[in-house]
């Protein structure tokens, strides 16, 4: 197993888009976790899976953002009607016991 | 709420100087800590982790990091930079349920003179 895998790496869209991010974790990780990481910041966190059940989500996740894992392997993230405050890195992590591995990350600009 | 502070955003050392980059943590229990390395281009990398017993803990890459109770401070530490430690650091807390996500600092970007 190669690790964490994050397609695609860079994204550029118009405001008011839709894009989709897909993640590949650790084949034998059960959780998996997004982050956003803006310039100059460390990642925060957007969201929580474990298995296909999602479990937590930050309020920085509005209504705009979705995230989904269906069959408790890949996720998607899915940005509806994009804006420029939504440039960032978006990185996947999965995670055994009490550390997580986290991908390369996919850049995202809003144009 | 768990928090995490780096107060150095930047910080440049001569190659084959020590390095020591500061932590502190706000957590109510006992913490789960980390220090990422993020490089240009590249993911974050796990390079130590403390999660209970000897508060020394040795990571990748020769570094090191020291678990202060008393000062809730990680800081993590090397004896002598290699021009490839040039990249962003990070501090991390994470609760004691292994499910819980990780907090990070905002990071300090470690600069290494020739």
């Amino acid at each position: 197993d190669t690790g964490v895998s994050q397609n695609p790496r860079h994204k550029i869209t118009k405001r008011g888009q839709n894009v989709t991010f897909r993640c590949d974790p650790i084949s034998e990780h059960n959780r998996l976790y997004w982050y956003r990481q803006t310039l100059g910041q460390g990642p925060e966190f957007l969201t929580y899976f474990q298995n296909e059940a999602q479990l937590e989500k930050s309020r920085l996740l509005s209504d705009r953002f979705s995230a989904e894992r269906p069959k408790g392997s890949f996720s998607t993230l899915e940005i509806q009607r994009t804006e420029q405050g939504d440039s960032a890195m978006y990185l996947c992590a999965s995670g055994e016991g009490h550390e997580q591995y986290f991908g390369p990350g996919t850049r995202l600009t809003v144009t | 709420a768990q928090s995490v502070t780096q107060p150095d955003i930047h910080i440049t050392v001569s190659e084959g100087a020590s390095l020591e980059l500061r932590c502190n943590y706000s957590y109510g229990a006992t913490p789960y800590l980390f220090w990422y390395v993020q490089s240009p281009g590249q993911g974050l990398q796990l390079l130590l982790k403390y999660f209970s017993g000897d508060t020394l803990v040795q990571g990748i890459k020769g570094f090191e990091a020291e678990f202060k109770r008393s000062q809730s401070s990680f800081n993590l530490r090397k004896p002598s930079v290699h021009w490839s430690d040039a990249a962003e650091y990070f501090c991390a807390v994470g609760g004691d349920n292994r499910d819980d996500k990780i907090i990070f600092g905002k990071g300090t970007r470690l600069h290494i003179l020739p």
